[in-house]
């Protein structure tokens, strides 16, 4: 059974700074990687999600990596704002079962004026 | 355009009662899922559907839980004799048609269904 795993479980950083938060799963046949942003009072926001034939992808400030052999992703955030303040969940999807998300418990992310 | 809808955003009823739970995926997503948030996890998988056939249900507890998509398009995904341990957040998603060689897509979720079980 696939376990997805993130750490940290939150975290402050003052604005401005570089981060990197952490994904780890343990079936590393996976078909896709996917991030995404949770906010209070709305759904989840799909920010990247990275076939398991690629090694990165990047979409503005962040850019996310995908080393599948070792069962491990990382979501880089450039330059944090406030408004990047929310939790961010990593869902792998299984090679046998493409179309099932399992999500990681999410990192709490505070970035601070 | 209009995302994900889900209805009733929040729902109290009290143990013993039936609930059901309405998602309106995005127009043209043929690819419709299930899943359910406790406090402070992540989504976990219950059910999804392409078009009106449900394809996977390996993810619902219990009987108690139904889902139904007749038309390919609204699903309504029902917990029968609502028990204190339902109490969660029913999210749901849906995706577009594949395209090429493609076997799965990027999941587009509503805001979710609030449901406490008194």
């Amino acid at each position: 059974k696939q376990e997805v795993t993130q750490i940290p479980a939150a975290l402050s950083v003052p604005e401005g700074e570089n981060l990197v938060l952490n994904c780890s799963f343990t079936d590393s046949a996976i078909y896709n990687l996917q991030w995404f942003r949770q906010d209070p009072g709305k759904g989840l926001t799909s920010l990247l999600l990275i076939q398991s034939s690629q090694r990165e992808q990047t979409s503005g400030r962040l850019n996310a990596s995908l080393d599948k052999s070792s069962g491990r992703s990382t979501l880089y955030i450039a330059a944090s704002q406030p408004g990047d303040s929310a939790t961010y969940l990593c869902a792998v999807s299984d090679t046998g079962t493409a179309s099932k998300l399992t999500f990681g418990t999410g990192t709490r992310l505070q970035v601070t004026l | 355009g209009a995302g994900v809808s889900q209805s009733p955003r929040y729902k109290v009823t009290k143990r013993g009662q039936d609930v059901a739970l309405r998602c309106d995926p995005i127009s043209g997503h043929v690819s419709l899922y299930w899943y359910r948030q406790a406090l402070g996890q992540g989504p976990e998988f219950l059910t999804y559907f392409n078009y009106e056939a449900q394809q996977d249900k390996s993810g619902l507890p219990n009987d108690r839980f139904s889902a139904e998509r007749p038309e390919g398009s609204i699903s309504t995904l029902t917990i029968q004799r609502t028990e204190q341990r339902d109490s969660a957040m029913y999210r749901c998603a849906s995706s577009p048609p594949l395209v090429g060689a493609k076997v799965a897509d990027t999941q587009y979720f509503g805001p979710g269904t609030r449901l406490t079980v008194l």
